[in-house]
């Protein structure tokens, strides 16, 4: 059963770059797409990106140029970069396996989520 | 972006009560419509893919239905493990988005 679970700073500074990893078990990265989720505290959900096990990414373009993804496929591991962060940027980062099926999409499973807190 | 509006924001309800949530999008979306369910402090959890399609391992009470712009969930018969926020989310263009969810609570 492949779980996933994110990794990285709590804690980032204002015009910093955010940082986090989402290591997978159970299952080979090289096999789906995987995408990243925020959900600042009380509030919904936000689709920040996805990225292909060939290494093909597509972003929210409400992150501009601010967002890169990345996987390392030797451990089993993809990334979030996120540039010029601000205090909006404060929220649960929640890494997920893409499935896709009969032309649509949808997430699962879900990493636990890690929480990312922008301040000074 | 495709905007997914649900409805009602909050319900209350009772154990055993019969439960509907609906999800609007701002165009057609055909099936491309999921569900999950969050509970506090935890991460989302498929619900409902494509519409109507119940993810391995949920109880037969959660059904979907709708195709175009509106779409429906129904919880047949509320159980205490029911109590929480419910998202709908469109996978039929980039970028994806979620609905504002649904926060269903005990009456």
């Amino acid at each position: 059963q492949v779980q996933l679970q994110e990794s990285g700073p709590g804690l980032v500074k204002p015009s910093e770059t955010l940082s986090l990893t989402c290591t997978v078990s159970g299952g080979s990265i090289s096999t789906y797409y995987w995408t990243w989720i925020r959900q600042p505290a009380g509030k919904g959900l936000e689709w920040i990106g996805r990225i292909q096990s060939s290494g093909i990414t597509n972003y929210n373009p409400s992150f501009k140029s601010r967002v890169t993804m990345s996987l390392d496929t030797s451990k089993n591991q993809f990334s979030l970069n996120l540039t010029s962060v601000t205090a909006a940027d404060t929220a649960l980062y929640y890494c997920a396996r893409r499935r896709q099926q009969l032309g649509g999409d949808w997430f699962d499973p879900w990493g636990q989520g890690t929480l990312v807190t922008v301040s000074s | 972006d495709i905007q997914m509006t649900q409805s009602p924001s909050s319900l209350s309800a009772s154990v055993g009560d019969r439960v509907t949530i609906t999800c609007r999008a701002s165009q057609s979306i055909s099936s491309y419509l999921n569900w999950y369910q969050q509970n506090p402090g935890k991460a989302p959890k498929l619900l409902i893919y494509a519409a109507s399609r119940l993810q391995s391992g949920v109880p037969s009470r959660f059904i979907g239905s709708g195709s175009g712009t509106d779409f429906t969930l129904t919880i047949s018969s509320l159980q205490p493990e029911d109590f929480a926020t419910y998202y709908c989310q469109q996978s039929y263009s980039t970028p994806r988005t979620f609905g504002q969810g649904t926060k269903l609570e005990i009456k």
